[in-house]
Parts: C-alpha cells; structure tokens; sequence
C-alpha cells in the first residue's frame, strides 16, 4: 500500500530565509502525481504545487520549488523569501495516475517569525 | 467559478442527534470527495464518488455513516446519531477526473458533538 511520510512535525523560518519541508513516500507504481497542500489557520487546503512522476524537472511556482528525487522516493518543498502568510500546516500528497484517491501525510506545521 | 461549497460551517449537536453536511462541488467536475480531520488521525478519506456513483467507501468509520449523491451538483454526509468522537472538521472536495487535475477543497464544516 501507498504511504506518505511527513517526519517534521514542526518547523520555523525566519521571515526573507529559505526553509525546506520533507517528504518521503512509499509506492510500487513507476506513474504518478504528488502534491502540496497549504491549510492556514483558515483551515482552506490550498494547492501549492504539483510534480508528475514521468516529469524529471522539479516544479516551481514562485517562491515554491520541489526537489523531486524519484529513485530516493523523496518530494521536498522548499519555500524561498519566506513570508509572513506562509505560516501554516503543509500537507504532501501522493496519487497514483490511475486513480482519484489522495494519499496525505500527517503534515507540518511551519512557523514565520518576522 | 465559486468553488466547492460546504454548509454549514459549524454545527453544533447534541449526542444522538442527526446530523447533515452538505456539498456542492465545482460545476463541471465528477468526482467528490469527503475527508474528516482530527488533530489525532489527521486528514482520513471517507469516501468518494465518480460520476455520483460510490467508489469507495472504505474510509466510513461505521454504520452511522453514510453519504449520497443524488445529482451531479450536490452530496450529503449523515451521521446518526452523532457521538462525542465525531467531533472534527469535515472536508468536501471535488476534481475532474481526467489525469492531472487536483482536487479543490471546500472550507470544511467544523462538527462538534456535546
């Protein structure tokens, strides 16, 4: 069975610094998606960025970049010129191309000190 | 478009009392989603639809449990009767389900059981 694993339950950033979010995930298929999600205090999941698996290039939206390293089974967040409004839980997430159900990790709550 | 929206945003309810969450997914897309989260269990898939058909149910906890799809724009979760452990924030989210699309969240119905 599909396993998203978040092993930080906490982390915390200065604002303008550059912080990076782990995810590992566990999976047999060679075909598939992963995702971030935002929750801020709002409790709104927002999509933060996506990488298909096929895809060797990492994703970037804006300040959001992924290092994706498919052999490792490993999908890191790095969140560049940290902001204030970046505080919040950080979900990662696995789907299988085939099929509509997300697999989610236990998340990690990120803090932004000014 | 206005998103997927959920009602109502708080529900407060006595033990064994009925309850109904509602759903309305983003108009055009097939499947939809409903996730319960807890601080102690996370975010849990419950079950999804595609097409207004249940796909998946295997996240339902139990028989209090159960949800619908009558049409294409609109689901219910009902729990009865509730208990004091249902208590958490219920997400419905929805996608089309074609490959890389990602699901949009509704902002959640924040449940509480006395």
């Amino acid at each position: 069975a599909q396993t998203v694993t978040q092993s930080q339950p906490e982390m915390s950033v200065q604002e303008a610094e550059t912080v990076t979010l782990s995810c590992t995930y566990d999976t047999s298929e060679s075909d598939y998606y992963l995702f971030w999600y935002k929750q801020p205090p709002s409790r709104q999941m927002i999509l933060v960025i996506r990488q298909e698996a096929y895809k060797q290039q990492n994703a970037t939206e804006n300040r959001f970049s992924v290092n994706f390293q498919k052999a490792a089974k490993s999908f890191s967040l790095k969140i560049s010129d940290s902001q204030l409004g970046d505080a919040a839980m950080y979900f990662c997430a696995y789907r299988y191309y085939n099929t509509d159900k997300l697999i989610f990790g236990t998340g990690t709550r990120l803090q932004v000190f000014p | 478009d206005a998103g997927v929206i959920q009602s109502p945003r708080h529900e407060v309810t006595e033990m064994g009392q009925e309850v109904t969450l509602r759903c309305k997914p983003i108009s055009g897309h097939n499947s939809l989603f409903w996730y319960r989260q807890t601080m102690m269990r996370g975010l849990e898939l419950l079950i999804y639809f595609n097409n207004n058909v249940p796909i998946d149910d295997s996240g339902m906890p139990e028989d209090r449990f159960s949800a619908k799809m009558p049409n294409a724009s609109f689901s219910t979760l009902k729990i009865q009767p509730s208990e004091p452990r249902d208590s958490a924030v219920y997400f419905c989210a929805s996608r089309e389900s074609r490959g890389y699309n990602e699901q949009f969240f509704g902002p959640g119905t924040r449940l509480t059981v006395l």
